[in-house]
């Protein structure tokens, strides 16, 4: 059974703290993504990745880095979290641009910033 | 950013009624549209992966067609069932870059 694990269900942090969000998949994919769901907005995508140590913006990268040092983990870093960071994040991997590229997606994690 | 509407944004329905959902997209930008469905506590799941305009394709009591030179993709649900509650999105892969643009769901409620 395929699985993309995410690290935390439920955060709590204070405003300015630095937020680590982890990614795990086990289907050898290459491609991994971040996004946060806001109630009315859908998926926004934060940032992906299609390679280890490579990495693209997606439409709201701003307050977010990432890192792939492994092809397996991906991870979702928040410098200084700021309460408009308060969301659902999901992460999720696909196979090569070849192939269907159909997502599977963890179980997210809601963060909230106080 | 591309744009992915869907309509209507929530639904109520009966147990038995049959319903469906729209997805809209630029037809100029298409590579791939993608049809998921979250329910509430668990993850996204994908329903059908679509490529080819006239594409029809169906998973038990739903259905999804697409229409790429138009921009729209029909999903169907025949029949609706308590279970069948949940959110459904649709997502868009346009020709440039592997990530996909999602909607904003259409979330039904199927009352017994």
């Amino acid at each position: 059974d395929v699985k993309v694990t995410q690290s935390s269900r439920y955060l709590v942090k204070r405003t300015g703290e630095k937020v680590f969000l982890e990614c795990v998949q086990d289907m050898d994919h290459e491609n991994m993504f971040w996004y946060r769901q806001d109630p009315g907005l859908g998926l926004r995508l934060i940032y992906f990745s299609y390679d280890v140590k490579m990495k693209e913006k997606g439409d709201i990268p701003e307050g977010y880095s990432v890192s792939r040092e492994k092809k397996e983990r991906f991870s979702l870093i928040l410098e200084s979290a700021s309460t408009n960071q308060t969301s659902m994040y999901l992460c999720a991997s696909s196979l090569g641009t070849v192939n269907t590229g159909e997502l599977f997606f963890g179980e997210g994690s809601r963060l909230t910033v106080l | 950013i591309l744009n992915v509407e869907q309509s209507p944004q929530s639904l109520h329905v009966q147990e038995g009624d049959s319903t469906s959902f729209t997805c809209s997209f630029p037809s100029s930008n298409f590579y791939a549209l993608h049809w998921y469905r979250w329910e509430t506590a668990k993850s996204p799941e994908a329903l059908f992966v679509m490529t080819l305009n006239g594409d029809e394709k169906k998973k038990g009591r739903i259905s999804a067609t697409l229409n790429t030179k138009e921009g729209y993709s029909y999903l169907y649900i025949k029949g609706s069932q308590p279970e069948d509650s949940a959110t459904y999105l649709c997502a868009l892969r346009g020709r440039r870059g592997r990530a996909l643009t999602f909607g904003s769901g259409t979330r039904l409620q199927v009352q017994p």
